[in-house]
């Protein structure tokens, strides 16, 4: 069965410092991962996804993932948080054929310090 | 403005009671389907469709009934309601099969059963 794992609850990070959120899948085949973030009494946002290709996929808002097959690994990166990072989020896969299953972990809080 | 609408934000239901959380979406997308968002849980998939007068399963369908009588409408009904399915609920769509943009979230309906 596909899981996905977001090994921390929280992430505490000064703003202005890199920051890493992470992500590990099990997900038989070739995967589809995803990142979504979710503010306050908002629904998710899409942030990025990896399909193929590059491993280093770029999204919104200046965030960056790098896909890791051997580690089966999809960590969220940034160079330089902001305070309005702050969010929570969630990392997402699916096999990459057939159907459209998308199976969440269960979401890190990344809160940036001023 | 196009994307996922959810109706109601908030409700109360008593214990056996019954309602329909209404889901809409305006961008033709084939797919459709309900996540159910639960603190230290994630996002976990109630019912899933690939299009109109198709619907299936996910992984926590005990409770719940669609249908998808149109490609626009997935409306999620209670049949009889409990205090365990007190949550925050998610439509989400996407086209079929490869999400090139990820899913589009509604921003949710907060339900309590008391």
């Amino acid at each position: 069965a596909q899981s996905v794992a977001q090994p921390e609850d929280q992430v505490n990070v000064a703003e202005g410092n890199p920051l890493t959120v992470k992500c590990t899948y099990s997900v038989s085949g070739n995967p589809y991962l995803f990142w979504y973030v979710q503010y306050p009494n908002r629904g998710l946002q899409f942030l990025l996804k990896y399909i193929t290709g590059d491993n280093l996929v770029k999204g919104s808002y200046g965030f960056e993932a790098e896909f890791n097959k051997s580690q089966t690994s999809f960590h969220l990166k940034k160079p330089s948080a902001l305070v309005s990072d702050s969010a929570l989020y969630f990392c997402a896969a699916q096999e990459g054929t057939g159907f459209q299953k998308l199976v969440f972990g269960t979401g890190t809080r990344l809160l940036v310090s001023p | 403005n196009a994307g996922v609408t959810q109706t109601p934000k908030f409700q109360v239901l008593k214990t056996g009671q019954s309602m329909t959380l209404q889901c809409a979406q305006d961008m033709n997308h084939e797919y459709m389907s309900w996540y159910r968002q639960d603190p230290g849980m994630g996002l976990r998939l109630i019912h899933y469709s690939v299009g109109a007068g198709i619907t299936d399963q996910g992984e926590v369908p005990n409770g719940y009934n669609v249908s998808r009588s149109t490609t626009e409408d997935f409306p999620l009904r209670l049949l009889s309601a409990a205090p365990s399915q007190t949550s925050v609920y998610f439509c989400a769509s996407s086209y079929f099969p490869v999400p090139s943009g990820g899913y589009t979230f509604g921003s949710g309906t907060r339900l309590t059963v008391v």
